[in-house]
C-alpha cells in the first residue's frame, strides 16, 4: 500500500542535540511538507518542498533544515538553536500545489 | 490574511445524536476547502472537500457545503458513533500550496 512512513514513532533527546525526523513516501509525490503540532492548536507549517533538490521555509522555520535529495525522502533536523522543540512533527505529500494533503503519523519529539 | 475559525471543543455527544461542528473562514478569492479527522496517536486523514461554493462534501455519512455567501463549511452528521470519537480540522486551500489549518475541534461520542 502507498503511503508516507515518518520514524521513529517516539524520539527523546537532551537539550543540546540535534536530531533527524525521517519521511518517506511511496506515493510518487512531487510536493512534501513539515507541520508541527501542539496541544489544543493548529498545525503550522516549518518547510516544504515542491519538488527535488528544491525548498522553501514556512511560517516556523527557526531552529529547523531540511533537505530534499530525492523524490521520496524529505527528512526533518530540529537543531539546538530551535528554542521549544518538544512537539508532535507531521509529514505531508500531496500529488501537486492544488490537490489534498496526505499524512504520515507522526513523530512525538521530546527535548529535556 | 487568510485563516480558518472552527469551534472550540470538547464536544460531547450521545450515541446517535446529531452532530455539528462550526468552521467559518477568511480568504480573498475562491480557496478549496477540506474536513481532516485525526485520531489518538495518529497523522491527520482527508475526511472530505469541496472545491467551489454550493459543493457539498460527503463522506463516512458526514456532509459540509460550501457557503461563500457565510464563509462557511460547517461538519454535519446525523447519527454520531462512538467510533467517531477524535480530532477534527477544518482546513483552506489557497494560492498554491497554502493551507490553512483551523485549531481543531475534539468530539467525545459516549455509548
Amino acid at each position: 500500500d502507498g503511503g508516507i512512513t515518518q520514524s521513529p514513532k517516539y524520539l527523546f533527546r537532551k537539550e543540546g542535540q540535534n536530531v533527524t525526523l525521517s519521511c518517506e513516501q511511496n506515493l510518487n509525490h512531487d510536493a512534501m511538507y513539515w507541520y508541527r503540532q501542539d496541544p489544543g492548536q493548529g498545525l503550522r507549517l516549518i518547510y516544504y518542498s515542491q519538488i527535488v533538490n528544491d525548498f522553501q521555509k514556512g511560517d516556523i522555520a527557526e531552529g529547523y533544515s531540511v533537505s530534499r535529495e530525492k523524490k521520496e525522502s524529505f527528512p526533518l533536523t530540529v537543531t539546538s538553536a530551535q528554542k521549544n522543540p518538544t512537539a508532535f512533527y507531521l509529514c505531508a505529500s500531496s500529488i501537486d500545489q492544488i490537490s489534498p494533503l496526505h499524512f504520515g503519523n507522526g513523530t512525538r519529539l521530546t527535548v529535556t | 490574511g487568510d485563516s480558518v475559525t472552527q469551534m472550540e471543543g470538547p464536544v460531547t455527544l450521545s450515541e446517535e445524536a446529531f452532530l455539528t461542528i462550526n468552521c467559518t473562514y477568511t480568504a480573498t478569492g475562491y480557496p478549496s476547502l477540506f474536513w481532516y479527522v485525526q485520531y489518538p496517536g495518529e497523522g491527520l486523514q482527508l475526511l472530505l472537500k469541496a472545491t467551489k461554493a454550493d459543493d457539498k462534501g460527503s463522506n463516512k455519512g458526514f456532509e459540509a457545503t460550501y457557503r461563500k455567501e457565510t464563509t462557511s463549511f460547517h461538519l454535519e452528521k446525523g447519527s454520531v458513533q462512538v467510533s467517531d470519537s477524535a480530532v477534527y480540522f477544518c482546513a483552506l486551500l489557497y494560492n498554491f500550496n497554502k493551507f490553512y489549518f483551523g485549531s481543531g475541534t475534539k468530539l467525545n461520542v459516549k455509548p
